[in-house]
Parts: structure tokens; C-alpha cells; sequence
């Protein structure tokens, strides 16, 4: 069975770092790129990053960018968002989720990880 | 950057079929997916590759893409139907989300 969980969510102060992991289990991740998608509350999907899979290969949406750092571990089946100068708007539930490639689907996603940028 | 645009709400009667449009540039040249997310719950995959049901989908789930805009239609809508459904495309290397439209089973 395919799983993906996050972990690493929480409260941190404006300005702060997080780091948040995906732990995955049931398939070849070494196969997969891999994503983080995240949803600030009462709104829409929001693609954050992706990477691909040996982890020469990496994506930003442009409001994350120089912030945030996407990275994985093969040998661990784990991907990783480092998430450095947090600011109030980075405040969603963050997905992770996989896809065969560029312009493959999200077939997979994970439960998510609070993150809440507050004073 | 790419924009994929669709309307905030649909509203549809059980039974009837629902419509749902997502527009960006030139869309029928990429591939779209379709997701449906219910409160509290992770986004399902419901369409790929434009028309595409993974298994375990219902048959009344099919969508379409043709020139700038993709439709997600819902045949014999029911109740368990109403969700947020999501479009998303890929842009070079890089994905995009549409807004978002709330499905409103009346």
C-alpha cells in the first residue's frame, strides 16, 4: 500500500525555520518525483515544489523562492521542505505527493502537516 | 506565469449533470488533471491526462480539453459529489493549480 506522511508541522514566529519530511512507503520512491502542495486555511491548492529523482533537479512557485529548499534521500524514502524566513501567508496545511515525471499526475498524497506562522 | 482560471461555485440538482470549466492559454495542449477534495480530507486524483479515470473512479466522473478550456463533468450527480474540485496542468517544468470550484449539490 502506497503511504505518504508528513511530519514536522507546528506554531513558529515570523521569521523562523521548519523543517518538514515525507516519509514514503509501498512503491519504488526512487522512481518518482517528488512534490509539496499546500493549502492555506478556507483556500485553494497551492503547488509549492518539486524535485526530481536523483535530486539534481528542483522548482519553486515564485512566492516561496530563496525561502524555501526542497531535498530528498533515496536511501530513506523521505523528501524534505526546509523552509527558512517564515512569513505569516507560508501558513497551510502541507501536502506531499509524487508523480512519474514532468507533466505526471498526483496520484498520491498524503494526510498533510500544519505549519501556523504566528507571533 | 500560467494561470488556470475556473468559477468559484457550480450548483446542481441530484441526478443532473454538472459542468465545471477550467481555462488557461492554450490548455488543450497540455495535459489536465482533476482532483476533488471534500473538508478535512486529502485531494483525489479523479481525471488524468485529460479524460482518464484511475481505477475505483465512477463512470459518471469524464472530462474533456480542447482549445483553452478543460470541463470535469459529473453525470447523474449525487449527493456524495459535493466537493472542491481542483484542475491542474503542468507549465514547463513547474505545475499549476486552478482556484478551485466548489460543487454545491442541491
Amino acid at each position: 500500500e502506497v503511504q505518504l506522511v508528513e511530519s514536522g508541522g507546528g506554531l513558529v514566529q515570523p521569521g523562523g525555520s521548519l523543517r518538514l519530511s515525507c516519509a514514503a512507503s509501498g512503491f519504488t520512491f526512487s522512481t518518482y518525483w517528488m512534490h509539496w502542495v499546500r493549502q492555506a486555511p478556507g483556500k485553494g491548492l497551492v503547488w509549492v515544489s518539486r524535485i526530481n529523482v536523483p535530486g539534481s533537479s528542483t522548482s519553486y512557485v515564485d512566492s516561496v523562492k530563496g525561502r524555501l529548499t526542497i531535498s530528498r534521500d533515496n536511501a530513506k524514502n523521505t523528501v524534505y521542505l526546509q523552509m527558512n524566513s517564515l512569513r505569516a501567508e507560508d501558513t497551510a496545511v502541507y501536502y506531499c505527493t509524487r508523480s512519474i515525471g514532468a507533466a505526471g499526475n498526483f496520484d498520491y498524497w498524503g494526510r498533510g502537516t500544519l505549519v501556523t506562522v504566528s507571533s | 506565469s500560467y494561470e488556470l482560471t475556473q468559477p468559484p461555485s457550480v450548483s446542481v440538482s441530484p441526478g443532473q449533470t454538472a459542468s465545471i470549466p477550467c481555462s488557461g492559454d492554450k490548455l488543450g495542449d497540455k495535459n489536465v488533471c482533476w482532483y476533488q477534495q471534500k473538508p478535512g480530507q486529502s485531494p483525489i486524483l479523479i481525471i488524468y491526462q485529460d479524460y482518464k479515470r484511475p481505477s475505483g473512479i465512477p463512470e459518471r466522473f469524464s472530462g474533456s480539453n480542447s482549445g483553452n478550456t478543460a470541463t470535469l463533468t459529473i453525470s447523474g450527480t449525487q449527493a456524495m459529489d459535493e466537493a472542491e474540485y481542483y484542475c491542474q496542468a503542468w507549465d514547463t517544468s513547474t505545475v499549476v493549480f486552478g482556484g478551485g470550484t466548489k460543487l454545491t449539490v442541491l
